[in-house]
């Protein structure tokens, strides 16, 4: 069956260090997406690639860093940069056009 | 920019109908989603509405309107594992992307 994968489900990472959140989809899709979201919050759009080798910051970028070198796998890296990383993290892709989300289960990332 | 406002809670009685607005304000407007989100889990589809009008899935109906810039989706007949939060969600053209509001926590009870 096609999807999206996340891993891991849970995350815990010491201030200071740097941390990679994995997505591998094979639905063959184009876009993929990372959003993050805090409790009680909506998600907010961290990077966005359309096609491999490209890619956008969204409203949050500050603190985080993300490559498309193959269609299939979009890695998101949080940064030390990042201060408040303590949060719920989706992957999603898109197939184009206004077919809406896929998502994966989502990472939780925790510092302690 | 664009900006997105959805009520934070409501709380609804079993078997009763529910009715979650949504107002935005986008530029390039190109479609409207609501998803249902379980507490730690992802987000799945439940609607999609591009044009004016009532779109009607099961329990689940949704209703858009351009010129007003609203929707609302209205869930009939509530279950207890209706309990979740709705999301609003705009698809906006050009950037390929959905802008989501904060998420309604809705509530059933007994």
């Amino acid at each position: 069956d096609g999807g999206i994968t996340q891993s891991p489900k849970y995350l815990f990472r010491k201030e200071g260090q740097n941390v990679t959140l994995s997505c591998e989809q094979n639905l063959n899709h184009d876009a993929m997406y990372w959003y993050r979201q805090d409790p009680g919050q909506g998600l907010r759009l961290i990077y966005y690639s359309q096609i491999v080798n490209d890619f956008q910051k969204g409203d949050i970028a500050e603190g985080y860093s993300v490559s498309r070198e193959k269609k299939e796998s979009f890695p998101l890296t949080v940064t030390s940069a990042q201060k408040n990383p303590t949060a719920f993290y989706l992957c999603a892709s898109n197939r184009g056009g206004d077919y809406g989300y896929t998502f994966g289960s989502g990472t939780r990332l925790t510092v302690v | 920019g664009q900006n997105i406002d959805q009520p934070t809670e409501m709380t609804a009685t079993e078997g009763a109908i529910v009715q979650i607005n949504c107002t935005y304000q986008t530029s390039g407007f190109n479609g409207l989603f609501w998803y249902q989100q379980h507490a730690g889990e992802a987000p799945t589809f439940l609607s999609y509405n591009v044009l004016d009008g009532l779109e009607e899935k099961g329990r689940f109906s949704s209703f858009l309107s351009r010129s007003k810039g609203y929707s609302y989706l209205l869930l009939k007949e509530l279950q207890m594992k209706d309990s979740a939060s709705y999301l609003c969600a705009v698809w906006s053209r050009g950037g390929n992307k959905l802008t989501f509001g904060t998420g309604t926590q809705l509530k059933v009870e007994l």
